[in-house]
């Protein structure tokens, strides 16, 4: 059975730093590419970074230069290290894997979500 | 950047057909992937690459895609059906390469 458990949020003030992990399980993670989706309070979803198999990374202008992705393929975990955070950045945090098929790009398992709220 | 929009809103009543819609320059000629999210809950993936569903996913949950706007059908709906449906296509032009819909609130009522 997939799974992936996210870890690592909690309260932060703005301008300081938070790193979530993402625990996985039953499948081969070095053979997937890893995502962190974001869903702010009553809001809809939205993709915040990638990581490839070979370790390539993208993000949104909205996060490009403050967060990080990484993965450790003998640990099957992922994160994601948030500098220099916002009251923009508060929402529940999930990890995703991702599934390419014939052109089709897409997210095939979720964690649960972590929250992560930025506030004085 | 490419823009999904979905209505905010569908109400069905049980045993009837939902459609859920998501407009899009030119989606027709894209991949396009829809999410339930019930409340609390993570989103799960019911609909990929246009016709496919993963395993335990209903038939009564299918998609068509055409010109501008792609629809998520979903047949015979169950009270267990309500929830949040966000569609999602890949676009490498975009700065979010992975572009999600704003999302529907299906109400079963």
């Amino acid at each position: 059975e997939v799974q992936l458990v996210e870890s690592g949020g909690g309260l932060v003030q703005p301008g300081g730093s938070l790193r979530l992990s993402c625990a996985t399980s039953g499948f081969t993670f070095s053979s997937y590419d890893l995502h962190w989706v974001r869903q702010a309070p009553g809001k809809g979803l939205e993709w915040v970074s990638v990581i490839g198999t070979a370790g390539d990374t993208y993000y949104p202008d909205s996060v490009k230069g403050r967060f990080t992705i990484s993965r450790e393929n003998a640990k099957n975990s992922l994160y994601l290290q948030m500098n220099s955070l916002r009251a923009g950045d508060t929402a529940v945090y999930y990890c995703a894997r991702g599934f390419m098929v014939a052109g089709a790009n897409f997210f095939d398992y979720w964690g649960q979500g972590i929250l992560v709220t930025v506030s004085s | 950047s490419y823009v999904l929009t979905q209505p905010p809103s569908v109400s069905v009543a049980p045993g009837q057909t939902a459609r859920i819609t998501c407009g899009g320059n030119n989606i027709g000629s894209k991949s396009v992937h829809w999410y339930q999210q019930k409340p609390g809950q993570a989103p799960v993936l019911v609909v990929y690459d246009d016709r496919d569903r993963p395993s335990g996913i209903p038939e009564r949950f299918s998609d068509s895609s055409s010109g501008n706007t792609a629809t998520l059908t979903i047949s015979r709906v169950e009270v267990g059906d309500e929830a949040d449906y966000y569609c999602q296509v890949w676009d490498s032009g975009s700065d979010h390469l992975w572009v999600f819909g704003g999302g529907t609130k299906l109400s079963v009522l």
